[in-house]
Parts: C-alpha cells; sequence; structure tokens
C-alpha cells in the first residue's frame, strides 16, 4: 500500500514534556512538510524538508524541531518552548516540485 | 504576505442544488491554486490543481476556475450530494528562496441535507 502513515493518531503531553510525532512516507517523495491546524483555521507551516539532510523553517517554526535522516522519514517533535502546542498536526509530501500535495490522516496532540 | 480569503465560511444547501465556493488571494505571482476536501478530524484530500497558465481543471462533478490577474478562484460542485459534506480548502503555491510552499485559507464548511 502507497502512502502516508502518521503516529499516534491521539498524543497526550503533560506541560514541559518534549513529544515527537511520525511521519512515514513510501511514495518516494523527495519533499515532506509539517503544518498545524488550529480550529476553524487554515494550515500554517511549521518545517520543511526539500531533501535528506536538509530542511527550512516555516510560518511558525518557534517551538519545534525536525530531523530527516532517511528519505521515508521526517519525524517532528513539539518541545516544551512550545506554548500552545495543543492542536491538530499534519504531514504532507510531494515530488518536492510545485506539484500536488498528499497529506496523512494526522495526529491529534492535546496538553493536559 | 500572501492571504488568501475564502468565502463564505460555512454553507447549508438541499440535496441536489449546484453551488459555488469562492477563493482569493492578493499576490497573482503564484504557482499554481489547488483546491483540497477535509472530513471532519482527518487529514485532507487533494481536489484539483489549477496551473497558473491554465483557466480551469474539471473532475466528475467539480470544475475549478483561476483568474490570476484577480487574485480569485471558484469551485463549483454540480448536483450536490450529502457525501459532498465536508470543509473545502483552497491554497496557493508560492516559491520562496527555501522551495514551493502552500497557503491556506480558513476553508468552506459545507452541508448538504438530504
Amino acid at each position: 500500500d502507497g502512502g502516508i502513515t502518521q503516529s499516534p493518531k491521539y498524543l497526550f503531553r503533560k506541560e514541559g514534556q518534549n513529544v515527537t510525532l511520525s511521519c512515514e512516507q513510501n511514495l518516494n517523495h523527495d519533499a515532506m512538510y509539517w503544518y498545524r491546524q488550529d480550529p476553524g483555521q487554515g494550515l500554517r507551516l511549521i518545517y520543511y524538508s526539500q531533501i535528506v539532510n536538509d530542511f527550512q523553517k516555516g510560518d511558525i517554526a518557534e517551538g519545534y524541531s525536525v530531523s530527516r535522516e532517511k528519505k521515508e522519514s521526517f519525524p517532528l517533535t513539539v518541545t516544551s518552548a512550545q506554548k500552545n502546542p495543543t492542536a491538530f498536526y499534519l504531514c504532507a509530501t510531494n515530488t518536492g516540485a510545485a506539484d500536488t500535495q498528499y497529506f496523512g490522516p494526522g495526529t491529534r496532540l492535546t496538553v493536559l | 504576505k500572501q492571504e488568501v480569503t475564502q468565502i463564505p465560511a460555512a454553507l447549508s444547501v438541499p440535496e441536489g442544488e449546484n453551488l459555488v465556493l469562492n477563493c482569493s488571494f492578493t499576490d497573482s505571482a503564484i504557482y499554481n491554486l489547488q483546491w483540497f476536501r477535509q472530513d471532519p478530524g482527518k487529514g485532507l484530500t487533494s481536489l484539483l490543481l489549477i496551473q497558473s497558465s491554465q483557466r480551469e481543471q474539471t473532475s466528475g462533478r467539480l470544475n475549478a476556475s483561476l483568474d490570476k490577474s484577480s487574485g480569485r478562484s471558484t469551485l463549483y460542485i454540480a448536483a450536490s450530494q450529502p457525501g459532498d459534506s465536508a470543509t473545502y480548502l483552497c491554497a496557493v503555491c508560492l516559491y520562496s528562496n527555501s522551495g514551493y510552499a502552500l497557503n491556506f485559507g480558513k476553508g468552506t464548511s459545507l452541508l448538504v441535507t438530504p
């Protein structure tokens, strides 16, 4: 099955904890993206990566970190520096050109 | 900064009606415009992509138009069905020195009633 998987589906974090969201793809796409979605809002770009071992900050990168050690994987860490992390997080991929982006099913993060 | 606006924010129509969703953007230097569908609690599904050189794209009952010079796009849904109920998101693709990125509108929430 080709596609994008995100895990876990639901994640609960205590204040002061770092948590890592997983995004894996087997579409052989070069580019991967992380977005955040708040209720009634559009998606906002956190980080993106055009190739392995390279990534760029998006509009709201503060309090987040990423790595891109493998083409298939682009994990997102939500650090304790992110003051309002409760949101729906979406991972996307494409070929790296101005092409259609394909989205994973999302992870809902809640801070307790 | 590119601003993307979608009107209306919410829409309720009876089954069988034709409807139009609107999207406007402030910077016409776009590479393409993409329409997505999002069901509650789910990821996004791509519906249509219109290149900046194109005027429209069609897929089944969906037709999207693009007027880049005026910064407008419309998504036309023919013969609406209850299964069309979802949030529809418009996004414009821009290029920066870091690569291509999408700027999203806040979406139109559509309810089609039987």
